[in-house]
């Protein structure tokens, strides 16, 4: 059974630095095709990707977002790290991290941990 | 950059068919993927490239893409079904649509 799940601080101020971590399991960041990736979703509207971080360790992000965020893995702890600076208001939402198998049809979310909200607020 | 369109709302009566549209420029030419999302929960992956089911989601659940509309298909709609939908395709960067909630009378 594939799971994953989120941790880090529930508050952040403004212009801090974020620091999230996915803890996954039933699946290895070792074998070929497989990715993690990190979406947003701030209250009440829609879906927002961040970043993928691949088995390879080939590394995606947000166009938007790019300059603000790094995405780093330790597979020896199932774990990958997202961290994104210069926290603003603007941020406070639901980030998750996902599951995302590359494959020659396409890239796809699933599944996806439970979630974590962040509230950016001084 | 590339953008994709969802209606805000679909209602449907109980038992019958929504359809749930997702519009892109030539989004035919793309892999286009599903998500359900009830209140309070992660997303859940409904269809992925256009029209494969995961293990798990009931065969009421089907999808189409052709020309610049993306389509997600709901048979015998059921109140568990209340939620939002979310379409998803790669293009150059991964973009999702704004999410079409769906109401079921």
């Amino acid at each position: 059974q594939v799971t994953l799940r989120e941790s880090g601080p529930a508050l952040v101020k403004p212009t801090q630095t974020l620091t999230l971590t996915c803890t996954f399991s039933g699946f290895s960041l070792t074998t070929s095709g497989m990715c993690v990736s990190w979406i947003r979703q701030p209250p009440g509207k829609a879906l927002e990707w961040l970043a993928r971080i691949d088995w390879d360790n080939d590394r995606h992000y947000s166009t938007s977002l790019k300059t603000r965020l790094t995405i780093s893995k330790d597979t020896s702890k199932n774990q990958v790290v997202l961290i994104m600076t210069n926290m603003d208001p603007a941020d406070t939402a639901t980030y998750y991290c996902a599951r995302t198998p590359r494959t020659s049809v396409g890239n796809w979310f699933d599944p996806w941990g439970q979630g974590t909200l962040v509230t950016v607020s001084s | 950059s590339y953008e994709v369109t969802q209606t805000l709302s679909v209602s449907v009566a109980l038992g019958q068919t929504a359809i749930i549209t997702c519009g892109g420029n030539n989004i035919g030419d793309k892999g286009v993927h599903w998500y359900q999302q009830k209140p309070g929960q992660a997303p859940v992956l409904v269809i992925y490239s256009n029209t494969n089911r995961p293990s798990g989601i009931p065969e009421r659940f089907s999808g189409s893409n052709s020309g610049n509309t993306a389509t997600l298909t709901i048979s015998r709609a059921q109140g568990g079904d209340e939620a939002d939908y979310y379409c998803q395709v790669w293009h150059t960067s991964v973009v999702f649509g704004g999410g079409t909630k769906l109401t079921v009378l």
